[in-house]
């Protein structure tokens, strides 16, 4: 079972550059979250989607941007890379109705240097 | 500010003895709480979960409890086992959120054999 598959799982970015950090499910789950989590932290919410087509902003999207073209994609984009843009992003997954109980990919840990 | 606070960064315990951690919330729109637990390298887990209208939810050796007059939750582990070692992350939802978590800072679990 792949469930939540992120890629990569490590990348170091030079400040400035751009990248797009992969996530697909396989369960054909409507709900899709970005988070990140710095060191010492909970995870805060980046973007979600609740089905193909359709994002919205989370707490701190500043940076980034998403898309939502198919049911299992949720790539999340970063622009003009900054320091503390370094974290690690995790992707999630839910279906409809599951009241917050979401699958987790095993996170990407990201610096930018 | 914190919505969601896990103010013990770590707790210790020994094998076979209780492990209770502990979760404090300020905002009265949330509805729904859950427990999330987390090893090193791996995205995180659900573990349990509790809607605002019950006050005790249990599975196995895992029991979660509510005080809603309080604005907090536990969550107690009978009995502990070295396998449980792992960070906790306690997370909320508001009603009509679309299920957007806001999660704790964690606390990190050690089972002693």
């Amino acid at each position: 079972n792949a469930g939540v598959t992120q890629t990569p799982k490590f990348r170091i970015l030079k400040i400035g550059q751009s990248m797009t950090l992969q996530c697909t499910q396989d369960m054909n789950h409507n709900y899709m979250y970005w988070y990140r989590q710095d060191p010492g932290m909970g995870l805060k919410l980046i973007y979600y989607s609740v089905g193909a087509g359709i994002t919205d902003k989370g707490e701190v999207p500043n940076g980034y941007n998403v898309s939502r073209s198919t049911t299992e994609d949720f790539p999340l984009r970063l622009e003009l890379a900054a320091p503390s843009q370094t974290s690690v992003y995790f992707c999630a997954s839910s279906p409809q109705g599951a009241g917050g109980k979401l699958f987790f990919g095993s996170g990407t840990q990201l610096s930018v240097l | 500010d914190q919505q969601v606070k896990q103010n013990s960064p770590s707790l210790s315990v020994q094998e076979g003895r209780i492990s209770i951690l502990n979760c404090d919330y300020t905002n009265s729109m949330f509805d729904y709480f859950l427990w999330y637990k987390k090893y090193p390298a791996e995205g995180p887990t659900f573990l349990i979960s509790i809607s605002s209208i019950k006050d005790k939810n249990e599975d196995g050796r895992f029991t979660v409890f509510l005080n809603k007059s309080a604005k907090h939750l536990s969550l107690h582990i009978v009995p502990s086992q070295p396998g449980d070692s792992a960070v906790y992350f306690c997370a909320a939802s508001a009603l009509g959120s679309n299920y957007k978590l806001t999660f704790g800072k964690g606390t990190l679990l050690t089972v002693n054999p």
